[in-house]
């Protein structure tokens, strides 16, 4: 069985301070990570995974996250906040082979001017 | 190429009327799955398909059938509404176990 831990529905930050949005995860196989964006009225959009390999993968708009296995966490960060992060964000487990994702409840990004 | 479509964008049912939703897809991807979204409760896993013909049950399957007869299509089926089925609902396909692509989703009201 897999499952994921958003911790904090809702996260407040200044913009271009830093953002950090918690993620941790259970899994009895070695896992597949994601973090998902979804911005008000639309659909999900792939942020950066995580496979095999390098455990600091970059995404798009210069989030990144880092996979630390003895901690079971894959935390999302961005150095400095712009307005148009402010969204909604998901961390999602998978595996190979396995046919879908178990997704967490989600994180609200608000970012103040 | 067009991705993951679905339709409606939105719709309002009454309780105990029923519905298709539609979603196709347009990568030859074999995994299909739907999803709803409820506030607080991130995305739950209702059906799922590994290709044509073959589905299986998700986390919230009941009141929702499918069914795959081709690669492309994967409608979810709605058989007598009920309040409780109110949400946003999320096509997804992909490559087995590899990023999932999401459609726009379909808003649904339950009165």
């Amino acid at each position: 069985a897999q499952s994921v831990t958003q911790l904090g529905s809702h996260v407040s930050v200044s913009e271009g301070a830093l953002v950090l949005l918690r993620c941790n995860y259970s899994s009895s196989v070695p896992p597949y990570l994601f973090w998902y964006v979804q911005y008000p009225n639309q659909g999900l959009q792939l942020l950066l995974k995580y496979t095999t390999g390098a455990t600091l993968v970059k995404g798009i708009n210069g989030f990144e996250a880092e996979f630390k296995k003895s901690e079971t966490s894959f935390h999302l960060t961005k150095p400095s906040a712009h307005m148009s992060d402010a969204a909604e964000y998901f961390c999602a487990v998978g595996s190979a082979g396995r046919r879908a994702l178990t997704f967490g409840s989600g994180t609200r990004l608000q970012v103040q001017p | 190429n067009a991705g993951v479509t679905q339709t409606p964008k939105f719709q309002v049912l009454k309780t105990g009327q029923s519905m298709t939703l539609q979603c196709a897809q347009d990568m030859n991807h074999e995994y299909m799955s739907w999803y709803r979204q409820d506030p607080g409760m991130g995305l739950r896993l209702i059906h799922y398909s590994v290709g044509a013909g073959i589905t299986d049950q998700g986390e919230v399957p009941n009141g929702y059938n499918v069914s795959r007869s081709t690669t492309e299509d994967f409608p979810l089926r709605l058989l007598s509404a009920a309040p409780s089925q109110t949400s946003v609902y999320f096509c997804a396909s992909s490559i087995q176990g590899e990023t999932q692509y999401f459609g726009p989703g379909t808003r649904l009201l339950v009165l």
